[in-house]
């Protein structure tokens, strides 16, 4: 099925830095969702985005939804060791439905 | 935030037999959920929508016959694994969509193991 775009696919970083990762995709969606899964867990929610140029925080996280409709990027600053993991973008269009990108694995070296 | 829990979280069974999964959502009502199987370092994929009152329906390639849903109330969706064989050793994760919100909330997996 459909997938979208996610880069990069993996990260290694200091504990202290910024990360930024973004997603894309050629069909407009309604909504942008960003998910972090820790091993054995299911997804967790971090951010929703409802608007095309819409900006949301939650905490040291900022995520973005792109004025095309088409694309978002998640931004995590000042990294911690327990911000490892896995971070999933999904879009959703005209149903309830979520297209996910591949994911992007986290690793902070503390 | 809204919370979605799965029963069980982790399951061992033998090839030929049948395992039922419990997808709940925990402080709102849903009249659709959705199940996915997670491979190893891959995203979800998605399996089918459950819809309550109605028939569930499959993504392609996933055979219904094989991945019974019902979606018994507006909190409760199940998804059983019949006849398992080992092929179906997979994590099993349900979502929830909270209505009018557009946010969606995962359960916390089930580890399906088929000896």
């Amino acid at each position: 099925g459909q997938q979208l775009n996610q880069s990069p696919q993996s990260m290694f970083i200091q504990e202290g830095e910024d990360v930024s990762m973004n997603c894309t995709s050629s069909s407009i969606f309604n909504t942008w969702l960003w998910y972090k899964q820790d091993p054995g867990e299911g997804p967790v929610l971090l951010i929703a985005l409802y608007k095309a140029g819409e900006l949301t925080s939650n905490g040291r996280l900022t995520a973005q939804f792109g004025i095309t409709r088409k694309d978002s990027f998640l931004n995590i600053s000042a990294s911690i060791p327990s911000d490892v993991g896995i971070y999933f973008c999904a879009g959703q269009g005209g149903s309830e439905k979520l297209v996910f990108g591949k994911g992007t694995k986290l690793t902070v070296n503390p | 935030g809204a919370v979605v829990s799965q029963h069980p979280s982790w399951v061992i069974c033998k090839s030929g037999t049948s395992v039922k999964i419990e997808c709940r959502s925990l402080d709102f009502q849903a009249t659709t959920m959705f199940w996915y199987r997670q491979f190893p370092k891959q995203s979800l994929m998605l399996m089918a929508t459950s819809n309550e009152g109605s028939k569930a329906t499959y993504e392609q390639g996933v055979e219904k016959d094989k991945f019974l849903i019902n979606h018994a109330s507006l909190t409760l969706s199940t998804l059983t694994v019949t006849s398992a064989h080992p092929e179906d050793s997979s994590f099993y994760i349900c979502s929830a969509p909270r209505t009018g919100s557009g946010e969606q909330y995962f359960g916390p997996g089930t580890r399906l193991t088929v000896t």
